[in-house]
């Protein structure tokens, strides 16, 4: 089974900073990794998504990710957050299922805190 | 109007009651899924659905069970409630393809 490693629950940063909120993944031959953005008292929502291509992806926001396959790691980067960051993260990692179907593995997530 | 709805929004219950969370979607997908999440534990899959015939256990489903209804309605019920399942619940949707999967605002659930 495919897992999901989010090593920091929590990333406080000052507003305008950069930000990096790191993932990594299991090993496998192919993968299709995501990151989705909680905002407070309300449901996920897609930041952006890898699927192939471009190790590079860029999402909403101003967020963007890189995919490194020999690290295993698919980073969040901002270069510059707003308090409306604030929220929480979650990487994810979609694997196959018994009967052809697909599901998504969560990390723990990552919150991140701005402040003034 | 919002593409994945659920009810309740709220719900708080006692110990031993039987529970049902509706989960509704205007999106047209096939496959839809019932999450729970909890505070450093992120989203843990519960059930899910690739179609109206096919319900799969997830990784955490004891204690709890489903109806997809129809293609656009997928329930989750607790039998006999208990605190350990006070949670957030998430339902959410994708297409065939599974590029992305859509959620709803989610059910603030607390077992007394």
């Amino acid at each position: 089974a495919q897992s999901v490693t989010q090593l920091d629950s929590q990333v406080p940063v000052f507003e305008e900073a950069p930000v990096e909120l790191r993932c990594n993944y299991s090993s496998s031959v192919s993968v299709y990794l995501f990151w989705y953005v909680q905002y407070p008292n309300q449901g996920l929502q897609l930041l952006l998504k890898y699927l192939s291509g471009s190790t590079l992806v860029k999402g909403i926001n101003g967020f963007e990710a890189e995919f490194n396959k020999s690290q295993t790691s698919f980073h969040l980067r901002k270069p510059s957050v707003h308090i409306s960051d604030t929220a929480e993260y979650f990487c994810a990692v979609r694997e196959r299922v018994t009967g052809g179907g697909n599901k998504l593995t969560f990390g723990t997530g990552t919150q991140l805190k701005v402040e003034l | 109007d919002a593409d994945v709805t659920q009810t309740p929004r709220n719900r708080i219950t006692k110990t031993g009651k039987r529970i049902m969370l509706e989960c509704s979607q205007t999106k047209g997908h096939d496959r839809m899924y019932w999450y729970r999440q909890d505070p450093g534990l992120g989203l843990r899959l519960i059930y899910y659905s690739f179609d109206v015939k096919d319900i799969n256990k997830g990784e955490i489903s004891d204690g709890y069970s489903v109806s997809r209804q129809a293609q656009a309605k997928f329930s989750l019920s607790l039998e006999s409630a208990i605190p350990n399942q006070t949670a957030l619940y998430f339902c959410a949707t994708s297409p065939r393809s599974l590029n992305t999967q859509y959620f709803g605002p989610g059910t603030r659930l607390t077992v007394l």
